[in-house]
């Protein structure tokens, strides 16, 4: 069983159109981050949210933490060709001394020029 | 700063084979994970050191898989013997807080 379930498992759409993706758990947890992964490369931070119900802005990208904490949502508008990519949820599990990410499989996105 | 290094970006070796893959954390970070991604999968955390030892190696597949990281500025993952079912991209990222992970470009595997 997925910890992290996201949503749509691919997404394609044309250049300017809006769309959400979404990142869902039955547990609760502390924060949760997104990150986006290009093609042939790592994934890169964007953003973390840690209040239920808290919304943060990136541009155009908006990410939202549920009230319950338990999911979170990234909605982007008017997509653009470089938005292209893996957008991953992942949340955090304490261990001794550290953390460490657990992340979904991700959201892979393709906008058409 | 330079960001998370990984040595090779590409290898491709037969069955059998010894395969190593080498990983230049950030400096400073004081922690270090080794991922592997696959389609079917996703990404997932092999082992993870914290201050150059060892934390957690419990999603290390098995004993043919082994890491090290002799000090703050370099790590290993050794296969032996390598098998086709390893192919995948290996990532390490490094932190040195829960909000600071940063992944390297990767190592893509494949073993025919």
């Amino acid at each position: 069983t997925q910890l992290l379930e996201q949503s749509p498992q691919f997404l394609s759409i044309q250049e300017g159109e809006n769309l959400t993706v979404y990142c869902n758990s039955s547990s609760v947890f502390s924060s949760l981050q997104w990150y986006r992964q290009e093609p042939g490369e790592g994934p890169v931070l964007l953003v973390t949210v840690v209040t239920g119900g808290e919304v943060k802005k990136l541009k155009r990208l908006t990410f939202q933490f549920g009230d319950a904490r338990k999911d979170s949502s990234l909605h982007i508008t008017a997509a653009q060709p470089g938005d292209t990519g893996l957008y991953l949820c992942a949340v955090a599990y304490s261990g001794a001394g550290s953390y460490q990410l657990t992340f979904g499989k991700g959201t892979k996105l393709s906008v058409i020029p | 700063d330079a960001g998370v290094i990984q040595s090779p970006r590409h290898e491709v070796t037969e069955m059998g084979q010894e395969v190593t893959l080498r990983c230049k954390p950030i400096s400073g970070h004081n922690s270090l994970f080794w991922y592997r991604q696959t389609m079917m999968r996703g990404l997932e955390l092999l082992i993870y050191f914290n201050n150059n030892v060892p934390i957690d190696d419990s999603g290390m597949p098995e004993d043919r898989f082994s890491a090290k990281m002799p000090n703050a500025s370099f790590s290993t993952l050794k296969i032996q013997p390598s098998e086709p079912r390893d192919s995948a991209v290996y990532f390490c990222a490094s932190s040195s807080t829960l909000y600071g992970y940063t992944f390297g470009s990767g190592t893509r595997l494949t073993v025919v």
